[in-house]
């Protein structure tokens, strides 16, 4: 079955930082991929998406290339703010009916 | 513009209470529609999805429930609460755009405590 494999966390960083969070998939057919950002106590927020290969994906200074030949969807960002502090989870879908297939999550802690 | 919402935001019952979540969604119709839990310190479990009214997948075995009397409103239920029934309950929902899986836009959730 689809599944996403995400890094551990917590990360914990310093304020202007470089952030990766490392994302790997397995999957048939051909998957949109996602990442979604949980601030605490909320729900989850559309970070950015990629709906085929070689598309990057980008918001609030985030990205995320989709790589099928290493069927990779890294999350990056340049300079970190303590407000990125949040959870972050990778996931895909295949389906029609838009099931989502979630990783684990990786906190991410920002300090100032 | 579409909003989804969830309520209520909170809520502690005892074990062996009965349930009822509620979700709706505003400014689109014929949404897809999902209820995902997530416990404590983990990733998210899809437990239903519904892609029209009175009609709901089940993902996993358990003691809840779900329905759609609506085609925006979707209610997750159950009869006698266990302790592991507590955690974070997520309500989606998405688009309906051709054959295409769209992206989910997700509720604020609903924080369940079982004591």
């Amino acid at each position: 079955g689809d599944s996403v494999t995400q890094m551990e966390g917590p990360v914990t960083l310093s304020e202007e930082a470089f952030l990766t969070i490392n994302c790997t998939y397995t999957a048939t057919g051909y998957p949109s991929l996602f990442w979604y950002v949980q601030y605490p106590g909320e729900g989850l927020q559309l970070l950015l998406k990629a709906t085929k290969a070689d598309d990057k994906g980008s918001n609030k200074g985030f990205e995320a290339t989709y790589r099928k030949e290493t069927t990779s969807f890294h999350l990056e960002k340049g300079s970190v703010q303590v407000s990125d502090s949040a959870v972050y989870f990778c996931a895909l879908t295949t389906d029609s009916w838009g099931k989502l297939q979630f990783g684990a999550g990786t906190q991410v802690v920002v300090t100032p | 513009s579409q909003t989804i919402h969830q309520w209520p935001a909170t809520l502690v019952q005892p074990v062996g209470s009965p349930l009822s979540l509620e979700c709706t969604v505003e400014g689109t119709s014929n949404p897809n529609l999902y209820w995902y839990r997530q416990a404590a310190g983990r990733g998210l479990q899809l437990l239903f999805y519904s892609v029209g009214i009175g009609q709901i997948s089940s993902e996993v075995p358990q003691n809840l429930s779900a329905s759609r009397p609506q085609d925006r409103q979707f209610i997750l239920s159950s009869k006698k609460l266990l302790l592991s029934d507590s955690g974070f309950y997520l309500c989606a929902y998405t688009q309906t755009s051709g054959t295409l899986p769209d992206t989910q836009y997700f509720g604020p959730g609903t924080r369940l405590t079982v004591l």
